[in-house]
């Protein structure tokens, strides 16, 4: 199956500092990848659609801000959490769909478990 | 709008004793229905899923799913539960048209005891 790369898996940082978090296409382009995140115990809730060479669309109540997406090329999307508190901390998680797939099944990064201190 | 409904937050089975994880589902068009299982600190692994065909689908590790349009429902099952099957199972669904997002339930936790 189509593989999707995140990293870090595991970030610790300090509040009002930035962390970025890559997530690649290892084996397909991506010209659409979207980012989740998920709190303890709790779904996954669509932060943003990653958008190759464009805005990426934000869903309602997600900071743009905040959380700056980048997706400068077909196989890397990156999110930054930019000035970051600790209600920030999180499990972020990607997900691209190879362009083959008509049916549409995601495939998803490791995760990355941010925690600021 | 699309939405998912899994009504169990956990799900208690005996190793040897099948499965069942339940999920409604609702969309307005022609649905894409998944099934994701998640393990701690993981990334979510793609099971299953329905787009066309024959009602019961098989997918990864002995699992399979019942398409059901009357009742809008896609239940995950397994007809002998093995205590590594233990994990957080999401059902997703999309909209057949266009590159849109899942949209995903808010999971159910299966433990199997041995």
């Amino acid at each position: 199956g189509a593989v999707v790369s995140q990293h870090p898996s595991w970030v610790i940082c300090k509040s009002g500092t930035s962390v970025k978090i890559e997530c690649r296409s290892l084996d397909f382009q991506a010209t659409t990848m979207f980012w989740y995140r998920q709190f303890p115990k709790q779904s996954l809730m669509l932060m943003a659609t990653s958008n190759e060479g464009s805005k990426a669309t934000y869903e309602q109540g997600v900071e743009k801000d905040k959380f700056l997406i980048n997706h400068a090329s077909l196989t890397l999307s990156t999110l930054t959490v930019t000035s970051a508190h600790p209600e920030d901390s999180s499990f972020y998680i990607c997900s691209a769909r190879p362009p083959d797939r008509a049916s549409g099944e995601l495939f998803f990064g490791e995760g990355s478990r941010l925690t600021v201190l | 709008a699309q939405s998912v409904a899994q009504p169990e937050d956990q799900v208690n089975v005996a190793e040897g004793n099948p499965l069942t994880v339940k999920c409604t589902y609702s969309v307005s068009g022609n649905p894409y229905l998944f099934w994701y299982v998640q393990y701690p600190n993981r990334g979510l692994q793609f099971l299953l899923k329905y787009i066309t065909g024959d009602n019961l689908v098989k997918g990864s590790y002995g699992f399979e799913a019942e398409f059901n349009k009357s009742q809008t429902s896609f239940h995950l099952k397994k007809p002998s539960a093995l205590v590594s099957d233990s994990a957080l199972y999401f059902c997703a669904v999309r909209d057949s048209s266009g590159n849109t997002p899942l949209v995903f339930g808010k999971g159910t936790r299966l433990s199997v005891i041995a």
